[in-house]
């Protein structure tokens, strides 16, 4: 069975300061996605990336970036000079696309959430 | 551009009733998934469907029930209603899992269900 986890529940900083948020997931499948999503206060789910699991680069979009080390099975997250806006509950999750998951249309497996707040 | 549009936003239901959760997508996704959310944790997978006429029961199916009769509505029907289905109901849609679109899913403002 897949599983992930998330096991930072809450981050406090200051704003400015770099964050980083934790993911480390477990597969026996050799194919599958890695996504991390944002829940803002207003309580809708916001897609942030995808990245699939024979691509280990990292990503850098503004200030944020993902580190994907398959070696260690985790894709973390860093905010850089984080705001007051980037205050939400952010989600890691993994699907499955191999011979484990029978076919793959089985939706998302999500980790608890890492509540992030930014103190002005 | 409405996306996921998910009805009602809130609702308190007594022990025993019933319920559907309206879920409607305008992209015409293939793709529609239904989750909940308790306190403090992630999303479980209630039902989804890969198409209309297809669904398939997720992680944590039973007091549940969906119908996909349109590529664009994929309501969720709780038949007795009991204090464990208080929780938040995400609705999602999503194109394509093995495209080059892959899986990219979009989500409604979510239902805050109480069962009481």
């Amino acid at each position: 069975a897949q599983k992930v986890t998330q096991a930072q529940t809450e981050i406090s900083v200051v704003e400015k300061e770099d964050v980083t948020l934790d993911c480390v997931y477990e597969t026996r499948d050799t194919t599958y996605y890695l996504f991390w999503y944002k829940q803002p206060p207003s309580g809708e789910l916001v897609f942030l990336i995808r990245r699939n699991s024979f691509d280990e680069q990292n990503e850098i979009s503004g200030r944020y970036s993902w580190n994907f080390q398959k070696s260690t099975s985790s894709f973390n997250f860093t905010i850089t000079a984080s705001q007051v806006v980037d205050s939400a509950v952010y989600f890691c999750a993994l699907r499955n696309l191999g011979m484990y998951s029978g076919g793959g249309a089985d939706g998302l497996t999500f980790g608890k959430g890492t509540h992030l707040i930014i103190q002005p | 551009n409405a996306g996921v549009t998910q009805t009602p936003k809130f609702r308190i239901l007594k022990i025993g009733q019933s319920m559907t959760l309206q879920c409607a997508q305008d992209m015409n996704h293939n793709y529609m998934y239904w989750y909940r959310q308790d306190p403090g944790m992630g999303l479980k997978l209630i039902y989804y469907s890969v198409g209309a006429g297809i669904t398939d029961k997720g992680e944590v199916p039973n007091g549940y029930n969906v119908s996909r009769s349109t590529t664009e509505d994929f309501p969720l029907r709780l038949e007795l209603a009991a204090p464990s289905q208080t929780s938040v109901y995400f609705c999602a849609s999503g194109l394509d899992v093995l495209g080059p679109l892959q899986e990219k899913l979009f989500f409604g403002s979510g239902t805050q269900l109480s069962v009481l």
